[in-house]
């Protein structure tokens, strides 16, 4: 089945580490897209990729990092430069171009909590 | 930045009931979404309506779309349980960007 495989689900972090979270997705999709989620609140776009080697910041991309070095793969490193860091993050990818029309798919997202 | 907006921010119903939620954004659009969010899960697409279109039907979903006002509307009827969700709208900022509102959560009473 094709889709968008986020890992790990859940994550502990203590303050001050570096955490990886990984992205992966066997639908053929150019563009790629981090959001993170607060509790009760919309989602705010971090980082997004429409080629590889190739991203641009979202709206809060400050304490983030990304690489795009495969098509099919787009981690996201919370440095300990993210003061609050602890939210749910959300994976997602998308054709491109006007048959893509920007529909997303999502990933079941992954928790991560400063300790 | 935040495009669209959803109203009410939370609805509550009972099982049966049509459940009405409705989006408000700010720029011009090519297109409009809207997603579905179960607790603690990822989004799934709903449905996509274009700018030119003024409603569009999918199961017992019905989207319509008031360009001149900058609004949209998701209908769902004949509410089930298994409804109980949050539902966003989200329209294309930029080249690529896909921006979010707040999100209705609904909730389906049995």
């Amino acid at each position: 089945d094709g889709g968008i495989t986020q890992s790990p689900k859940y994550l502990f972090r203590k303050e001050g580490q570096n955490v990886t979270l990984s992205c992966e997705q066997n639908l053929n999709h150019d563009a790629m897209y981090w959001y993170r989620q607060d509790p009760g609140q919309g989602l705010r776009l971090i980082y997004y990729s429409q080629i590889v080697n190739d991203f641009q910041k979202g709206d809060i991309a400050e304490g983030y990092s990304v690489s795009r070095e495969k098509k099919e793969s787009f981690p996201l490193t919370v440095t300990s430069a993210q003061k609050n860091p602890t939210a749910f993050y959300l994976c997602a990818s998308s054709r491109t171009g006007v048959a893509g029309a920007n529909v997303l798919t999502f990933g079941a997202g992954s928790r991560l909590t400063v300790l | 930045s935040q495009q669209g907006e959803e109203d009410p921010q939370a609805l509550s119903i009972q099982e049966g009931e049509n459940a009405t939620m409705n989006c408000s954004y700010k720029t011009s659009i090519n297109n409009l979404q809207w997603y579905r969010q179960n607790s603690g899960r990822g989004l799934v697409h709903l449905i996509l309506i274009r700018s030119n279109e003024r409603e569009k039907h999918s199961g017992r979903l019905r989207v319509t779309l008031d360009t001149s006002k900058k609004s949209s509307s998701l209908l769902i009827t004949a509410s089930r349980a298994a409804d109980t969700a949050s539902y966003f709208c989200a329209t294309v900022e930029g080249a690529q960007k896909l921006v979010f509102g707040q999100g209705t959560r609904l909730t389906i009473n049995p």
